[in-house]
């Protein structure tokens, strides 16, 4: 079990705006940056959002992150069919000495 | 361009070892930490062992501390997993990652993967 919690699933039809939530705790995400990464099915993750609101050169404007005490928010909006992927966020925790990854989500387009 | 290529993967059996590559190139290896991060079938990622560009304080789940040892050759712009003890709880694909900077799990580079079946 991760120490970052997600929600399993998301569905959203095309254009509409989706929310990814990643809750933690003070040991990681209330005290450090955090990523976000899609992976499309069959493929290697792909880094979306670092720093908490950073894009890599690349990735669109679409992709967003927040973050509010020990929680993140990715947010995607004008959903797109190619959109539809497992979403993960992650960060270093300091009580485990160890990096974590979310739990994951998986955005459907309806 | 920026590659990188995990080799060494296939099937073991449980108690055995083996032995990971991850072949870097179009960047300077040599100033970059790197990731091991795998994936089981049909689940979610789990992050796997980290090592500094220096090859100093790595660091380790707590599902593999204890049996898998990370190490680098910066003069073959190669990282390694070595694994041992080896569990039927370790079939997964393992990818290795390049980190953007040091921290937060900023990693930008991935490579494709190399799938590690632990049978008897």
């Amino acid at each position: 079990q991760s120490v970052l919690t997600q929600p399993p699933s998301i569905s959203a039809a095309p254009g509409q705006k989706v929310t990814i939530s990643c809750s933690g705790s003070s040991s990681n995400i209330g005290n450090n940056y955090v990523s976000w990464y899609q992976q499309l099915p069959g493929t290697a993750p792909k880094l979306l959002i670092y720093d908490n609101t950073k894009r890599p050169s690349g990735i669109p404007d679409r992709f967003s992150g927040s973050k509010s005490g020990t929680s993140v928010t990715l947010a995607i909006t004008g959903l797109q069919t190619g959109d539809e992927a497992d979403y993960y966020c992650g960060t270093w925790d300091s009580s485990l000495s160890a990096d974590v990854f979310g739990t994951g989500t998986k955005v459907t387009v309806l | 361009q920026v590659q990188l290529v995990e080799s060494g993967g296939g099937v073991v059996q449980p108690g055995r070892s083996l032995r990971l590559s991850c072949a870097a190139s179009g960047f300077s290896f040599s100033n970059y930490g790197m990731h091991w991060v795998r994936q089981a079938p049909g689940r979610g990622l789990e992050w796997v062992a980290v090592i500094p560009s220096d090859g100093s304080s790595n660091y380790y789940a707590d599902s593999v501390k204890g049996r898998f040892t990370v190490s680098r050759d910066n003069s073959k712009n190669t990282l390694y997993l070595q694994m041992n003890g080896l569990r039927l709880e370790d079939t997964a694909v393992y990818y290795c990652a390049k980190e953007l900077m040091r921290g937060a799990l900023r990693l930008d580079i991935w490579g494709q993967g190399t799938m590690v079946t632990v049978s008897s």
